[in-house]
């Protein structure tokens, strides 16, 4: 069974501090994992997808990495702003004819980021 | 491009009601998938439809049923409502639910049994 772990679950840094998100998966045999952000009531917004044949994917200040071997990907953020504070969700697409339009999300990390 | 929305918003029902989501998909998509997402339970997958048709199903009881049109809008429906059902409902498309294929949500709708 794919598990998916996030940690911290929560987390304050100053504004413009580089730092990185966490996400943990279980079982390897996986087709991409996927990093969303979600603020405050709101529906998720991706933020970048990786296939399992990627090592890593970046997209403005946002960097993530992929180690399919390891279970284990991270999202680095570079000059943390204010407007970067809400909560990232990683999540798996898991390999197998029966997992179409399925995605195992971790429970997410909550990020303040202080002015 | 429009993105993923979802109608009602918001909704409140009493227990024993029953509710019926919209989602309507970016357009061109033609996998529509929905998530039930709890502070205790994170997010879960509930169903995915694909050419008017289900493909996948989550671990949710009957009660739980959704459908898909030939426009690719998606509807889901809750029928005797439980307190544990008050959450926020997600749909997402994507062109055809593969494993290459970026998912993206809407809005959600927030539902509160009372």
């Amino acid at each position: 069974k794919q598990e998916v772990t996030q940690i911290p679950a929560a987390l304050s840094v100053p504004e413009g501090e580089n730092l990185v998100l966490n996400c943990s998966f279980t079982d390897s045999a996986i087709y991409n994992l996927q990093w969303f952000r979600q603020d405050p009531g709101k529906g998720l917004t991706s933020l970048l997808l990786i296939q399992s044949s990627q090592r890593e994917q970046t997209s403005g200040r946002l960097n993530a990495s992929l180690d399919k071997s390891s279970g284990r990907s991270t999202l680095y953020i570079a000059a943390s702003q204010p407007g970067d504070s809400a909560t990232y969700l990683c999540a798996v697409n898991r390999r197998g004819s029966s997992n179409t339009g399925k995605l195992i999300f971790g429970q997410g990390t909550t990020l303040q980021v202080k002015p | 491009k429009a993105g993923v929305t979802q109608t009602p918003r918001y909704l409140i029902k009493t227990r024993g009601q029953q509710v019926t989501l919209s989602c309507s998909p970016i357009s061109g998509h033609r996998s529509v998938s929905w998530y039930q997402q709890t502070p205790g339970q994170g997010l879960q997958f509930l169903f995915e439809y694909f050419s008017e048709t289900q493909r996948n199903k989550g671990n949710f009881p009957g009660r739980f049923s959704g459908r898909q049109f030939s426009n690719s809008r998606s509807e889901m429906n809750v029928s005797t409502l439980e307190l544990g059902d008050s959450a926020l409902y997600l749909c997402a498309s994507s062109l055809r639910g593969g494993p290459t294929d970026t998912q993206y949500f809407g809005p959600g709708t927030r539902l509160t049994v009372l």
